[in-house]
């Protein structure tokens, strides 16, 4: 696709709540991460993906979390027994192979808890 | 503990004016630092600079890397209200993927 896509766009929902949010990354990009942006704050490392193995998980804020890609493309953030401090806009981001390549985010998804 | 700071938090100027967003940081293993453009959604990419010295440029926004000083600054020139946004800048480990972000200035060009 033309750029990284993530949905839903809005998700409210009630705490406790498990909820799971997509990304599809620009086509070809085999490298797929995963931040968090709450509110008044700069963006947080989650994940890295590359290819469809994670080999840096060190963002992931608890066990709740938990993030799987398949065929190296689309990637699922589940969120298990949501609470009310995980209400943050999550963001993906996609580069094509090779260190030096800047990485390209989507649009990303609004989680509020209520 | 890696350290990645913004000034100023935030701005507004008017149409015309130039404007200069500072980044200091302070990390291990430096790789890259980049700089990327938020409004209402997804950040957009601007530059990353690896190299001292080397002016980057793209029309009015310009940027330039101080490894020894360990700062890094973008330029806009003749600030258009189109220009107005959050600007981040992030800083990536030659140890690691993540990139690891200041909080961003908030800039609002006024008519």
């Amino acid at each position: 696709g033309a750029g990284v896509s993530q949905s839903p766009s809005n998700k409210v929902t009630e705490k406790g709540k498990d909820v799971e949010l997509r990304c599809d990354p620009i086509s070809g990009h085999t490298a797929l991460y995963w931040y968090r942006q709450r509110l008044g704050q700069g963006l947080e490392f989650l994940i890295y993906f590359q290819g469809n193995s994670a080999p840096d998980k060190s963002g992931l804020p608890s066990d709740r979390f938990s993030a799987e890609r398949t065929g190296e493309s689309v990637s699922t953030l589940t969120i298990q027994r949501t609470q009310q401090e995980d209400s943050a806009v999550y963001l993906c981001a996609s580069s094509s192979q090779g260190r030096r390549q800047p990485q390209h985010f989507g649009d990303g998804t609004r989680l509020s808890i209520l | 503990e890696d350290k990645v700071v913004q000034s100023p938090l935030s701005l507004v100027v008017h149409e015309g004016d130039t404007v200069t967003l500072n980044c200091s940081y302070e990390v291990t293993n430096f790789r890259s630092l980049l700089w990327y453009k938020q409004e209402k959604k997804a950040p957009t990419f601007l530059f990353m600079l690896t190299s001292s010295g080397i002016e980057k440029k793209s029309g009015r926004l310009s940027s330039i890397l101080d490894k020894k000083e360990l700062f890094s600054i973008l330029n806009i020139t003749a600030t258009q209200t189109g220009d107005s946004a959050v600007y981040l800048c992030a800083v990536e480990k030659d140890s690691g993927y993540a990139l690891n972000f200041g909080k961003g200035t908030s800039l609002l060009v006024t008519p």
